[in-house]
C-alpha cells in the first residue's frame, strides 16, 4: 500500500530561523514527487523533482529528493510570517497521494 | 491565472439533496482528473480518479454510489454527491494535470460543502 509521511507534524519558529521538512514516501512506479503549500483553500505548487541529488530552488524556499532513501527535503531559509501554512509532498506513482502535511507557524 | 476552476465555492445543502460540483481544466486537455477531500485539520485525502470517456477509479471506503464522478470531457468532471448527509460536510478539491505523466498537479480552489 502507497504511503507517505512527513515530519515534523507540526512546528512553531520565530522570524528569521531556517526549518526542514522532511517527507518520506513509499508508491508503486514512482515518477516525482510534488511540494505544495496550503493556506486557507486549495493548496498552491512549490516544486516537482524527479531526479535525485538535484537541488530546486525558488527564492527562500529549496528542495531535494533522495529517490535511494525515498525521502525529500523542504527547507525554508530566513522564514517569514507569511510563510506560515502548512505543508504538503505528494509523491506521484500509479496515484498521487498527499501526506499529512506539516504545519508551520512563523511568530514575529 | 487559475488553469483549473471548481464551481462552485461554497454550498450548504439539507440533508438528503445532491450536491454536483464542476471541475474545468481551462487551457489545456486533462485526461484524469483527482477529487479529493480534506476535513479540518487535515490532509488531503484522494477519493477517486477521474478518467475521460471511462469509468471512475474509486479509492478503498469511498462509495461510487455516493459519489458520482462523470468525466464527460477532456475539460470537464463532475463530482455529485448524493443523498448527502451532514456527515458528507467537507472541502472537496478537484486537481488536474497537463497531459504527461510529468506534470506538476494544479489544484481548483475547493469547494466548501457543509449539508444541514
Amino acid at each position: 500500500e502507497d504511503k507517505v509521511v512527513q515530519s515534523p507534524l507540526s512546528l512553531v519558529v520565530h522570524e528569521g530561523d531556517t526549518v526542514t521538512l522532511n517527507c518520506s514516501y513509499e508508491v508503486t512506479n514512482f515518477r516525482s514527487l510534488l511540494w505544495y503549500k496550503q493556506e486557507k483553500k486549495a493548496p498552491t505548487f512549490l516544486f516537482m523533482l524527479t531526479s535525485s541529488g538535484i537541488e530546486k530552488k525558488s527564492g527562500r524556499l529549496s528542495s531535494i529528493l533522495d529517490k535511494k532513501e525515498l525521502s525529500s527535503i523542504l527547507n525554508i531559509t530566513a522564514t517569514q510570517t507569511g510563510d506560515s501554512a502548512i505543508y504538503l509532498c505528494a509523491p506521484v506513482g500509479d496515484k498521487l497521494i498527499f501526506g499529512t502535511g506539516t504545519r508551520l507557524q512563523v511568530f514575529p | 491565472g487559475a488553469v483549473v476552476s471548481q464551481h462552485p465555492s461554497r454550498v450548504i445543502c439539507k440533508s438528503g439533496t445532491s450536491v454536483k460540483i464542476e471541475c474545468r481544466s481551462l487551457d489545456f486537455q486533462a485526461t484524469t482528473m483527482f477529487w479529493y477531500r480534506q476535513f479540518p485539520k487535515q490532509s488531503l485525502m484522494l477519493m477517486a480518479t477521474s478518467n475521460e470517456g471511462s469509468k471512475a477509479t474509486y479509492e478503498q471506503g469511498v462509495e461510487k454510489d455516493k459519489f458520482l464522478i462523470n468525466h464527460a470531457s477532456l475539460t470537464l468532471s463532475t463530482l455529485t454527491v448524493t443523498s448527502a448527509h451532514p456527515e458528507d460536510s467537507s472541502f472537496y478539491i478537484c486537481s488536474a494535470s497537463r497531459a504527461g505523466v510529468n506534470s506538476p498537479l494544479h489544484f481548483g480552489n475547493g469547494t466548501r460543502l457543509t449539508v444541514t
